[in-house]
């Protein structure tokens, strides 16, 4: 089974710090996607990386930034976080065989519930 | 830009029931089509995955199907329990950034 691992399921830190969240998958998949999740909005897409040191912006990047030194190993940063950030984050990664990515599913870790205060 | 909708945002059933969950979007040009469980502050459980050529797919008392020229997927569930309790999220692959877009969810509570 495909096993993602968000580092901490909740955290609470306060306006202006720098925040890492990180992710690990233990499936050598390719693709490691950031969502953030909020109730009336749904999932959204942050960030997300095909491959070691590749980052594709989402549909939400502002504010956020991403690393993927390893292939197992996606971060996500928030440079200064922001009330507005409270959120659930979660972290998903899919296999991506030779003929692209579109047709292998996303599996996804438990999720981190960040509070700004 | 592709848009997925799941109506409506809750529905309880009493145990047993059949039921259906409906997803419609937009742009029929996908790739595939994915149904998702999310419990209560968990991470999301995939469920289904249809790709674009399949009509449908079955997973115990789960089925989804696909209607990609309609813009329709539907979620099966037979014989309801009451740890079937959950929201239900549809996502469609599509797009030319090959992305999941995802509805906002059915909250489902089977009542026992």
């Amino acid at each position: 089974d495909v096993k993602v691992t968000q580092s901490s399921r909740y955290l609470v830190k306060r306006t202006g710090e720098k925040v890492f969240l990180e992710c690990v998958q233990d499936m050598d998949h390719e693709n490691m996607f950031w969502y953030r999740q909020d109730p009336g909005l749904g999932l959204r897409l942050i960030y997300f990386s095909y491959d070691v040191k590749m980052k594709e912006k989402g549909d939400i990047p502002e504010g956020y930034s991403v690393s993927r030194e390893k292939k197992e190993r996606f971060s996500l940063i928030l440079e200064s976080a922001s009330t507005n950030q409270t959120s659930m984050y979660l972290c998903a990664s899919s296999f991506s065989p030779s003929e692209g990515l579109r047709n292998q599913p996303q599996h996804f870790g438990d999720g981190t519930r960040l509070s700004i205060l | 830009k592709q848009e997925v909708t799941q109506i409506p945002a809750a529905l309880s059933v009493p145990e047993g029931e059949n039921l259906v969950l409906n997803c419609s979007f937009t742009d029929s040009a996908i790739y595939n089509l994915q149904w998702f469980r999310q419990d209560p502050g968990k991470g999301l459980t995939s469920l289904l995955l249809i790709q674009s050529s399949q009509r449908e797919q079955t997973s115990g008392r789960l089925n989804a199907s696909l209607d990609k020229s309609s813009g329709r997927s539907t979620l099966y569930i037979a014989a309801s329990q009451p740890g079937d309790s959950a929201t239900y999220l549809c996502a469609v692959f599509s797009g030319a950034n090959s992305k999941l877009t995802f509805g906002k969810g059915i909250t489902l509570s089977v009542r026992p």
